[in-house]
C-alpha cells in the first residue's frame, strides 16, 4: 500500500538548489520520513531521514512541515551526479512493522 | 569498508528452473532484507531476517520463494520453478537495526532474467 506521493519527474539546473515534494497525509505518529535516491544500475543509497524536526547532513535538508504530512528533501547545490530517482518512505521504528514501501519515487533530473 | 555484496550480478536461466541468490551483508549488521524491483518499477520487499527472530516472509509472492540466512551473515534467496514474471533485480540491504532506527544498505542487486 503506498503511503506516499511524489511527482514522477522533476528538472532542476546545475548548481541550484533542488527541492523534491513529498506529501504522506496518513503517517502515524511513530511512523519516520526517509529519502534514499537510486542511480542508475546501482542499489538504492540512503540520504536521510527524520520524524518531526527538520533534519541537515552532509548530503541533503529534510524539511517535515509541522502536521507531518508533507516533506521536502533539499540538494542544496545540485550537481550531474545528483540525477536519480529519488524515494521517499515512510516506516516505523523496528519493532512496530517491518513492511515498507518504496513507490516509483522521482526522477530527477540535473541539466547543465 | 565493505559494502554488501551480491551475487551473482547477472543470472540468465531457463523458465522452470531453479534460482538462488547470494547475499553477503556488512559485517556486524543484524538485519537483513530482500527486495524486488522489476523494469521501471519501486522496490518490492520480499522478506526481513533480524538476528535469531522468526523471518517476517510477508512479502514473498508464491511459495516458489524462499530464503535462508545463516545466523548474522550470508542469506540465499531461492526460485523454484521460475517463471518469466520472475524476471527483476533482486535486491539485499542490511541495516544496524539495535532497536532504533537504522539505515538500510543496499547492494547493487542480482539481474535475473527469464528466458
Amino acid at each position: 500500500d503506498a503511503k506516499t506521493t511524489q511527482p514522477p519527474s522533476m528538472d532542476c539546473a546545475e548548481g541550484r538548489a533542488a527541492n523534491l515534494p513529498c506529501n504522506h497525509s496518513t503517517i502515524s505518529g511513530n511512523e519516520y520520513v526517509y529519502w534514499y535516491r537510486q542511480i542508475h544500475s546501482q542499489g538504492p543509497q540512503y540520504i536521510i531521514h527524520g520524524l518531526k524536526n527538520n533534519e541537515t547532513n552532509e548530503m541533503a535538508s529534510l524539511i517535515i512541515t509541522e502536521d507531518r504530512k508533507s516533506s521536502t528533501l533539499i540538494l542544496p547545490h545540485a550537481t550531474l551526479r545528483d540525477t536519480a530517482v529519488y524515494y521517499c518512505i515512510v516506516r516505523a521504528a523496528l519493532g512496530t512493522g517491518n513492511q515498507f514501501y518504496f513507490g516509483t519515487g522521482t526522477s530527477l533530473t540535473v541539466i547543465p | 569498508g565493505a559494502g554488501v555484496s551480491q551475487s551473482p550480478s547477472n543470472k540468465v536461466t531457463e523458465k522452470g528452473k531453479d534460482v538462488e541468490l547470494r547475499c553477503d551483508p556488512i559485517s556486524g549488521h543484524t538485519a537483513l532484507y530482500w527486495y524486488r524491483q522489476r523494469l521501471g518499477q519501486g522496490l518490492e520487499f520480499l522478506i526481513y531476517f533480524q538476528g535469531n527472530s522468526a523471518p517476517d516472509k510477508s512479502g514473498l509472492p508464491s511459495d516458489r520463494f524462499s530464503a535462508e540466512r545463516t545466523g548474522e551473515s550470508v542469506s540465499t534467496l531461492t526460485i523454484q520453478r521460475t517463471q518469466q514474471e520472475d524476471s527483476a533485480v533482486y535486491l539485499c540491504a542490511s541495516s544496524l537495526d539495535t532497536g532504533f532506527y537504522q539505515p538500510q544498505h543496499f547492494g547493487d542487486g542480482t539481474r535475473l532474467s527469464i528466458l
